[in-house]
């Protein structure tokens, strides 16, 4: 069973602080790891997808670490804005045949003016 | 293009009815995804197709969920039949390529009375 952890499950920040969340997942038969941002009443959208241990991925206020012999990867919002608030998912692609892409239950971040 | 695209957006059975969810995957896209979310679970993989084929059905609940992929551009998820505790929002998404990232249609909210 494909095991995606994701913590805290939720956090509520003010305007301005900087934040981080983790993602743990099976450090074997790895092929990717993806970040997504769910808006409420929107569909997942891509934020980073990695797969080289080591990797780091920016955009904006927006960056994200991976240590794939771990497991664990980190999503960093620095300044944090009420835009920013939604659900931040993970989600693990396995390597050979399988291809699954499992989700994790999510980081609910709340940013407050 | 349109982007991942599912129908309907709503849908309202009675118990025991056979409900049929469509999606129309991003052109191009060679693996597409049926996810149901649900509070208690989050996104739950239900099945996933690479190239038409279906490669990994291990999360479809019972027998009476079945999906299909007749050609690169459709697919289907059936319930039959269906009952209250299917009711939830059941996500369609495609990929390039493994490992690439996910496009989301805007999901089909189903309840069952």
């Amino acid at each position: 069973i494909l095991n995606v952890e994701q913590s805290p499950q939720s956090l509520h920040v003010q305007e301005g602080d900087s934040t981080n969340f983790t993602c743990s997942f099976p450090s074997s038969n790895f092929y990717a790891l993806h970040w997504y941002r769910w808006e409420t009443a929107k569909s997942p959208e891509a934020l980073f997808v990695m797969t080289l241990n080591g990797d780091e991925k920016k955009k904006g206020r927006i960056s994200a670490t991976l240590n794939t012999k771990e497991g664990y990867s980190y999503l960093y919002i620095k300044g944090s804005q009420p835009e920013d608030s939604a659900t931040y998912l993970c989600a693990f692609h396995g390597s050979g045949n399988t291809g699954k892409l499992i989700f994790g239950q999510g980081t609910t971040l709340q940013v407050k003016p | 293009d349109a982007g991942v695209i599912q129908s309907p957006r709503h849908e309202v059975t009675e118990m025991g009815q056979e409900v049929t969810l469509r999606c129309k995957p991003i052109s191009g896209h060679n693996s597409l995804f049926w996810y149901r979310q649900t509070m208690m679970r989050g996104l739950e993989l239900l099945i996933y197709f690479n190239n038409n084929v279906p490669i990994d059905d291990s999360g479809m609940p019972e027998d009476r969920f079945s999906a299909k992929m007749p050609n690169a551009s459709f697919s289907t998820l059936k319930i039959q039949p269906s009952e209250p505790r299917d009711s939830a929002v059941y996500f369609c998404a495609s990929c390039r390529d493994i490992g690439a990232e996910a496009f989301f249609g805007q999901g089909t909210r189903l309840t069952v009375v």
